[in-house]
């Protein structure tokens, strides 16, 4: 599982702290992705870079904020979170986002957990 | 428009005996799909996908699936379970944009 890192894997934090969670990939990908993944739920996506840029932002409110530096960094910049916001925080990324065919390569996830 | 419905949140099996983990889809045009298992407390691990070629698709660990356009179903089956499969398994249908559409997934249990 060395080809997307995820830190940390585990985060408690309270509603009025800031944190940010970090993704990495390994694999000369040009596309990034943020999920969150709650119980019961399916995988719903956060947010989509390609080539360092965001191309989507599904409805996220704006206590998550992402940043992606450069093709191989993706970060998550979370504040005053409340506690429906624990989840497990899943970051991906795939050759393009154009296509259709590419799979994505999930890293192993951040357990938020929002005291 | 794309989705992904899973028919069964949950299956259990013997261990040995054949598993069969169901899947249907929408689509508006040829889809890609995959399947994707998730062993507790990690990420997302891809099992195979198909992408318009070859139906029946062979994966890692014994698990294959087959699409049927007819149906549009792609089920993921295995011929003989074993404990190590215990996992939650996803169905995923991609679109044009490569975005991905989950379905709710199904838990696995392998009873020894």
């Amino acid at each position: 599982e060395t080809g997307v890192t995820q830190t940390p894997r585990h985060l408690v934090m309270g509603m009025t702290n800031k944190k940010s969670l970090k993704c990495e990939q390994h694999l000369g990908h040009n596309a990034m992705y943020w999920y969150k993944q709650s119980a019961k739920k399916p995988l719903e996506l956060m947010f989509v870079y390609s080539l360092e840029e965001r191309v989507e932002n599904n409805s996220v409110p704006s206590r998550f904020s992402p940043e992606c530096p450069n093709s191989s960094h993706l970060f998550l910049h979370l504040h005053t979170l409340q506690p429906e916001d624990s989840a497990l925080y899943l970051c991906a990324s795939s050759q393009s986002k154009a296509g259709g065919t590419d799979t994505q390569y999930f890293g192993p996830g951040t357990r938020l957990t929002v005291l | 428009a794309q989705s992904v419905t899973q028919l069964d949140s949950h299956v259990s099996v013997s261990e040995g005996t054949p598993v069969l983990l169901r899947c249907n889809y929408s689509s508006s045009y040829s889809p890609s799909l995959f399947w994707y298992v998730q062993h507790p407390n990690k990420g997302l691990q891809l099992l195979l996908k198909y992408t318009s070629a070859a139906t029946l698709v062979k994966g890692i660990n014994g698990f294959e699936a087959e699409f049927k356009k007819s149906e549009t179903s792609f089920h993921l089956t295995k011929p003989s379970a074993h404990m190590s499969d215990a996992a939650e398994y996803f169905c995923v249908v991609s679109d044009l944009g490569n975005q991905f559409y989950f379905g709710t997934g199904t838990s696995l249990t392998v009873i020894p």
